[in-house]
């Protein structure tokens, strides 16, 4: 069965440092898609970063880095240079090819406090 | 700007009425989903619709109806709410793409008295 694990509940760190947030997943797909998500204080949901099971290369996106790690079904979040504002619940979430159900199946989610 | 909105925002409702959640997307996207949110439960999906006149079930729809009358709005329905279902509830919307991801409305809070 699908899910999606993210061990980490919350992280503390210091603004301008670089943060790692750790996600596994478990899936019988051979092709399947991996995204993050940001959760503001005020309760906005956004798209952060994708990786497409198939691309061995990391996805970047401005100071959002992936590290995938495929034969041990990890993917983690890098954020450098935090600043304040990413402060936020950070969600890992999945897609399967299998049943084209278009549905995500999300982690529980890990809060970051980036402190001044 | 495309967008997903949902109404209302919160919501107080009585043990055994009839609440109903809406929700409106102008991306022209054939997928919407209803997920709710839960401190420690993440978000769940409840159902999904991937083409008007049709719904599906998520993982978690005992208690929940839904309803796609055209491609851009979506909406939930508890017949009877209880207790167990004040939470925050999320739509979204996506493009039949595997590699597409969700574009999120703002979220209702619910709560059950």
């Amino acid at each position: 069965a699908q899910k999606v694990t993210q061990t980490q509940t919350s992280i503390s760190v210091m603004e301008k440092t670089t943060v790692t947030m750790d996600c596994v997943y478990e899936t019988r797909d051979s092709s399947y898609f991996l995204f993050w998500y940001k959760q503001t204080a005020s309760g906005e949901i956004v798209f952060l970063i994708r990786q497409d099971s198939y691309k061995k290369e990391n996805a970047t996106e401005g100071h959002y880095s992936l590290n995938f790690q495929k034969p041990k079904s990890s993917i983690g979040l890098i954020i450098t240079a935090t600043q304040i504002e990413d402060s936020a619940v950070y969600f890992c979430a999945m897609r399967e090819i299998t049943g084209n159900t278009g549905k995500l199946i999300f982690g529980l989610g890990t809060t970051l406090q980036v402190q001044p | 700007e495309a967008a997903v909105t949902q109404s209302p925002r919160s919501k107080v409702a009585v043990t055994g009425g009839k609440v109903t959640l809406s929700c409106h997307q102008t991306n022209n996207h054939d997928y919407m989903y209803w997920y709710r949110q839960d401190t420690g439960h993440g978000l769940r999906l409840i159902h999904y619709s991937y083409v008007a006149d049709s719904t599906e079930k998520g993982d978690i729809p005992d208690g929940y109806k839904a309803s796609r009358p055209s491609q851009e709005n979506f909406s939930l329905i508890l017949e009877l709410a209880s207790l167990s279902q004040t939470a925050v509830y999320f739509c979204a919307s996506s493009d039949a793409w595997g590699r597409s991801d969700y574009t999120f409305g703002s979220g209702t809070r619910l709560l059950v008295i």
